[in-house]
């Protein structure tokens, strides 16, 4: 069984500070890594994923995320935020060569942002 | 192309009623895979249908049943519902291009919120 750890639960920041959303996952086989985001009363969308080559992943609005085997994580990142930027992250992992798309979700990071 | 969209966005039952979830998913994605997010359990995954065959099921109990028909729009049932089946229910489509069906980005829907009072 796979499943994905968000250590966080909440994180306050100011604007223009960077950031860092941490995601744990643990699996048996190898998985695919994803990052989403979530808006108030939207769907979810997603930032960015990590399928194989560079473990450096740049996404949309600025983020990015790292792959480590060694420490099975996938953190989130952005170098300076907006007030824009907040809202829920989850972190998500499917499984390779699964046969389908399943995705199996963190508790999800709140990211709140203030002036 | 437009979004992933379900019908309707709003919906209030109450106890012991049936309900059903309609989900269209983009134009040309075959996959589509449902999730029900609640406070206290997150996101969890309740079934994925491809080509209208059920190819996957999370654990939930047999309440819970859906369907694909042959334009890929899905719809999921909930039978005899109870308090806790209050949730958002997100639909999510994908078009398994290629690398695999784990590899494929999923399209969310902005959900159904359902109240079960």
């Amino acid at each position: 069984a796979q499943s994905v750890t968000q250590l966080d639960s909440q994180v306050p920041v100011f604007e223009e500070a960077p950031v860092e959303l941490r995601c744990n996952y643990s699996s048996s086989v190898s998985v695919y890594l994803f990052w989403y985001v979530q808006y108030p009363n939207q769907g979810l969308q997603l930032l960015l994923k990590y399928l194989s080559g560079s473990t450096l992943v740049k996404g949309i609005n600025g983020f990015e995320a790292e792959f480590n085997k060694s420490q099975t994580s996938f953190h989130l990142r952005k170098p300076s935020v907006h007030i824009s930027d907040t809202a829920e992250y989850f972190c998500a992992v499917s499984y390779m060569n699964s046969g389908y798309s399943t995705l199996t979700f963190g508790k999800g990071t709140m990211l709140l942002v203030s002036p | 192309k437009a979004g992933v969209t379900q019908t309707p966005r709003y919906l209030i039952k109450t106890r012991g009623q049936q309900v059903t979830l309609s989900c269209s998913p983009i134009s040309g994605h075959r996959s589509v895979s449902w999730y029900q997010q609640t406070p206290g359990q997150g996101l969890q995954f309740l079934f994925e249908y491809f080509s209208e065959t059920q190819r996957n099921k999370g654990n939930f109990p047999g309440r819970f049943s859906g369907r694909q028909f042959s334009n890929s729009r899905s719809e999921m049932n909930v039978s005899t519902l109870e308090l806790g089946d209050s949730a958002l229910y997100l639909c999510a489509s994908s078009l398994e291009a290629s690398g695999g069906a784990g590899a494929d980005t999923q399209y969310f829907g902005p959900g159904t919120r359902l109240t079960v009072l």
